[in-house]
Order: C-alpha cells, then sequence, then structure tokens
C-alpha cells in the first residue's frame, strides 16, 4: 500500500508571498501520477495540479508550481503571489497506474493567507 | 467536462434509521465511481469504488453499502445509522481523462 506525508498541519502566509507545501510518499511503484487538491471552507475537493511520474518537467497551474523530485519520492506544491481565497486545506495524493484508479490521501495541511 | 451532483446537501437522521445517498454524474461515460467519508478537519476515508454498472468493492468493512443501478448514478446506503456514520460524504468521479478523480460538492450528514 501507498503511504502519503505531509508533515506540516498548518502553515501560515502573508497575502502577495510564497508558501510552500510538503508532500512525501512511499511506493514501489515506477509508473503513478501525483495530485494536489485544495479544499476550501465550502469542502468541495478542487483539483490543484497534476503531475505524471514519467514526466521529468515539474507542473504548473498560474500561480501553482510543483517541485517533483522522483528518487527522493517528494512532490512539494508552492503558491506564489498567495490570495485569501488560497485559504484552505491542501491534500497531496498519489495513484498508481491500475483499472480502478484508486487514490491515496495525505493527511492534508491547512493554509491560511493573512491580509 | 464532467459535473457530479449529490443529493441531498445536507441531512441529519437519528440512529437506526435509513440512508440513502445518492450521486449523478453528467458529462461523461463510463466513469470510475467513487465514495469518501471524510471526519472533520480530517482526510479522506475511500468507502466503495466501482469500475462499472453493477460492480461495487468495498474498502472497509461498515455499516454502509453501495450500488450502481445506472452507469453515472452511485448510491449509499444503510439500513441502520450509528454515531459513527456521521461525516462528510464525497462522491468523485474520473473524467474524459480517466486517470485523474474529480470530486462533487458532498453531503453533511449528522446521525444523532
Amino acid at each position: 500500500a501507498q503511504t502519503v506525508t505531509q508533515s506540516q498541519p498548518e502553515m501560515s502566509v502573508q497575502e502577495a508571498e510564497t508558501v510552500t507545501l510538503s508532500c512525501t510518499y512511499d511506493t514501489s511503484e515506477n509508473n503513478y501520477y501525483l495530485f494536489w487538491y485544495k479544499q476550501p471552507p465550502s469542502r468541495q475537493m478542487i483539483l490543484v495540479i497534476r503531475q505524471e511520474a514519467y514526466k521529468q518537467q515539474n507542473a504548473t497551474e498560474n500561480r501553482f508550481s510543483v517541485n517533483f523530485q522522483k528518487a527522493a519520492k517528494s512532490f512539494s506544491l508552492k503558491i506564489s503571489d498567495s490570495q485569501l481565497g488560497d485559504t484552505a486545506m491542501y491534500f497531496c495524493a498519489f495513484m498508481k497506474y491500475s483499472n480502478d484508479y484508486k487514490l491515496s490521501f495525505g493527511a492534508g495541511t491547512t493554509v491560511t493567507v493573512r491580509a | 467536462s464532467q459535473t457530479i451532483h449529490q443529493w441531498p446537501a445536507t441531512l441529519v437522521q437519528p440512529v437506526g434509521s435509513p440512508l440513502s445517498l445518492e450521486c449523478t454524474v453528467e458529462g461523461t461515460s463510463n466513469p470510475n465511481l467513487y465514495w469518501y467519508r471524510q471526519a472533520a478537519g480530517r482526510g479522506l476515508q475511500l468507502l466503495f469504488y466501482s469500475v462499472g454498472i453493477g460492480q461495487i468493492s468495498s474498502e472497509v468493512p461498515q455499516n454502509l453499502s453501495a450500488s450502481r443501478p445506472q452507469d453515472r448514478q452511485f448510491i449509499l446506503s444503510s439500513k441502520k445509522l450509528l454515531l459513527s456514520d456521521s461525516g462528510f460524504y464525497l462522491c468523485a468521479c474520473t473524467g474524459d481523462t480517466t486517470d485523474t478523480q474529480y470530486f462533487g460538492p458532498g453531503t453533511r450528514l449528522t446521525v444523532l
């Protein structure tokens, strides 16, 4: 079974500044996907960014980018120019190649953006 | 792109009563479907998933069951609710890019 670890339960960042969330995972698989999901106070899970393990280039979506280190099994999320609307719980998730496409989630990191 | 509907949004039920939560999907066909439960301030626990009509896999033995009567309909049920069934229930589906899950708005269940 895959284990996903988010070691930072809570983080706080000033508006317009940058914050980096850490995620590590444990797997023996070579091909897999990694995700970051955002859960704002409404509690709907929103996909932030997706990375395929075979791609060396780090994924980027507007102000969100990842640092994917396959050998280290690390997948951190950087939020640049933080906005108040970024306040949410962020979950890192792992998916191995299979027809069930099941996700293994980390425990989450609560990010608070201060005005 | 896919749209996921969950009904109801909020539910308060007495212990011992039955439960039926519904999830319907639009905008995609033959999706994989998933039910998750989330306790307040915690991570997501996968309860059931389905790769096709009538095909249900259970991840955690519990008081709940799931059914998939149609391709884009997924139902979570219980015959008798327990206090421990309280939580936030999320339905998810794979979309046209089948290797990514998308989530519905969720149902908040309180068992008293």
